[in-house]
């Protein structure tokens, strides 16, 4: 069966700090995946998606990227957090035309 | 992008009574759609889709509604229960895009 896992759960950061989350899918070749974050109280913000290896497309300008250094690992990050940064980040994955979500890391930006 | 609405952003329900969810989508040419249903904490989950060539689908107590010609969409819970209390999103999508536009939101309250 196919899974898709998030790490961390949650973590807090002081600003001006990096960032790295990573999501990687179990069970399936080739996914598109997908990064979205959420603010609290508030619908999905999709950030970046990627088709394959090494191919990310931005939908939002910001001091987030991605990258996809492997098939099945999708990697969000950033050099210098902001607090408008703190939100919920989820990792997500199409199977046939359904898009299905990881457990999310909460990051909050103190 | 065209946007997904939701009309209400709270629904207060009794346990045991039915919910209907609603949404309304402008992009005339969505052909997919899909409830979500997100706990707090934790990523959205599939409850059920629907695609434009169909009216009505059932699952297990829930049914997706879905009228073209207003473009809304809706989502029925049956006999209620605390544990349906979560926010629910609905999302379409187009020409198999694979990148659903979401509604905000509606969060279902069910009180016993």
């Amino acid at each position: 069966s196919q899974t898709i896992h998030q790490w961390p759960a949650t973590l807090v950061q002081p600003v001006g700090s990096p960032l790295s989350l990573e999501c990687t899918v179990e069970g399936t070749s080739n996914p598109n995946l997908y990064w979205y974050r959420q603010a609290a109280g508030r619908g999905l913000q999709l950030l970046f998606y990627s088709v394959g290896i090494g191919q990310i497309s931005s939908e939002v300008p910001q001091n987030l990227s991605a990258s996809r250094p492997q098939d099945r690992q999708f990697i969000l990050s950033s050099k210098k957090l902001l607090l408008s940064d703190s939100g919920f980040y989820l990792c997500a994955w199409v199977t046939g035309d359904t898009q299905y979500f990881g457990p999310g890391t909460r990051l909050t930006v103190l | 992008g065209e946007s997904v609405g939701l009309h209400l952003p709270t629904l207060s329900v009794q346990e045991g009574d039915n919910s209907i969810i609603n949404c309304a989508y402008s992009n005339s040419a969505s052909d997919y759609f899909i409830w979500y249903k997100q706990e707090s904490g934790k990523g959205p989950q599939f409850i059920i889709d629907i695609r434009s060539n169909m009216d009505k689908r059932q699952g297990q107590r829930v049914t997706v509604l879905l009228n073209k010609t207003v473009k809304h969409l809706s989502l029925q819970i049956a006999a209620t229960q605390p544990g349906d209390s979560a926010v629910y999103f609905c999302a379409e999508d187009s020409g198999g895009s694979y990148i659903p536009t979401f509604g905000r939101g509606t969060s279902l309250i069910v009180h016993p």
